[in-house]
C-alpha cells in the first residue's frame, strides 16, 4: 500500500536558520503531494500542495518540489522564524482508484525553533 | 477554503460511556473524512462519511464502535461508544472537494480532544 516516510525529529533550529526536513513516499501512479502543519493545541493546516511531477509549491516561504525520479517532497525554507514552531506532516493522496482522495501521511516532525 | 467546526473542543468521559462528536462546515462539501490522531502519533484515516449512505471504514475500524453519520452535504458526526483508555485521542473531521478546489484536497477541522479515564 501507500506510504510516506519523514526524516526523524525533532528539529531544532535557531532562529533565521535554513530548514530542510526530508520526506520519501511509495504509491502506485501519480499521487497528489501535501505538506501540513499543526501548531501546537490546533488542528492541521494546508502548508502547501503539489499534484505532479515537477510541480513546486510554496507557501509562507515555505517550498517543496515533487521529484518523481526519487518520490520525494523535501520541505525547505530560506529563513525560519520562531512562529514556525510546529509539526509538519507530509502527506499523499491517490488520483484514482478506490483510495481516491484519502491521504496517508508521515509520522511527523516536531521542529522546535529558539530566538 | 471552507470553515469547518468541531464540537466539542475536547472532552473528559468515563470508561464505557460514549461521545458523539460533530462537524459543521459552512458550505456544502463532496467528500468528508473522519481521522484519530493518538498521542504524539500522526493522523490515521477511521471513515469515509458518505452522504446518505453507511460510511466506508479503513481496516481495524469498526461501525459498531465508530458509528458515523452523514445527513447533508454540510455536516458530520462520529460517535466513540464504549469508551476505554485506549480511545483517548484528538478525533478530525477533514472535508474535499470544497470552494471549487479539487476533492484531493482536504481542510481539517480543529479537532476533539477526547480523554478517556
Amino acid at each position: 500500500g501507500d506510504s510516506v516516510t519523514q526524516m526523524e525529529g525533532p528539529v531544532t533550529l535557531s532562529e533565521e536558520a535554513f530548514l530542510t526536513i526530508n520526506c520519501t513516499y511509495t504509491a502506485t501512479g501519480y499521487p497528489s503531494l501535501f505538506w501540513y502543519v499543526q501548531y501546537p493545541g490546533e488542528g492541521l493546516q494546508l502548508l502547501l500542495k503539489a499534484t505532479k511531477a515537477d510541480d513546486k509549491g510554496s507557501n509562507k516561504g515555505f517550498e517543496a518540489t515533487y521529484r518523481k525520479e526519487t518520490t520525494s517532497f523535501h520541505l525547505e525554507k530560506g529563513s525560519v522564524q520562531v512562529s514556525d514552531s510546529a509539526v509538519y506532516f507530509c502527506a499523499l493522496s491517490p488520483t484514482g482508484g478506490t483510495s481516491y482522495g484519502k491521504l496517508t501521511f508521515g509520522q511527523g516532525t516536531i521542529l522546535t525553533v529558539h530566538p | 477554503s471552507a470553515v469547518i467546526s468541531q464540537k466539542p473542543s475536547r472532552d473528559i468521559c468515563q470508561r464505557g460511556t460514549s461521545l458523539t462528536i460533530q462537524c459543521q462546515v459552512d458550505s456544502q462539501v463532496t467528500m468528508m473524512f473522519w481521522y484519530r490522531q493518538q498521542p504524539g502519533q500522526s493522523l490515521t484515516l477511521i471513515a469515509t462519511a458518505n452522504q446518505g449512505s453507511e460510511a466506508t471504514y479503513e481496516s481495524g475500524f469498526v461501525i459498531d464502535k465508530f458509528p458515523i453519520s452523514r445527513p447533508n452535504l454540510t455536516f458530520s458526526t462520529l460517535t466513540v461508544s464504549n469508551m476505554s483508555p485506549e480511545d483517548s485521542s484528538i478525533y478530525l473531521c477533514s472535508v474535499g472537494g470544497t470552494g471549487g478546489s479539487s476533492t484531493d484536497t482536504q481542510y481539517f477541522g480543529p479537532g476533539t480532544r477526547l480523554t478517556v479515564l
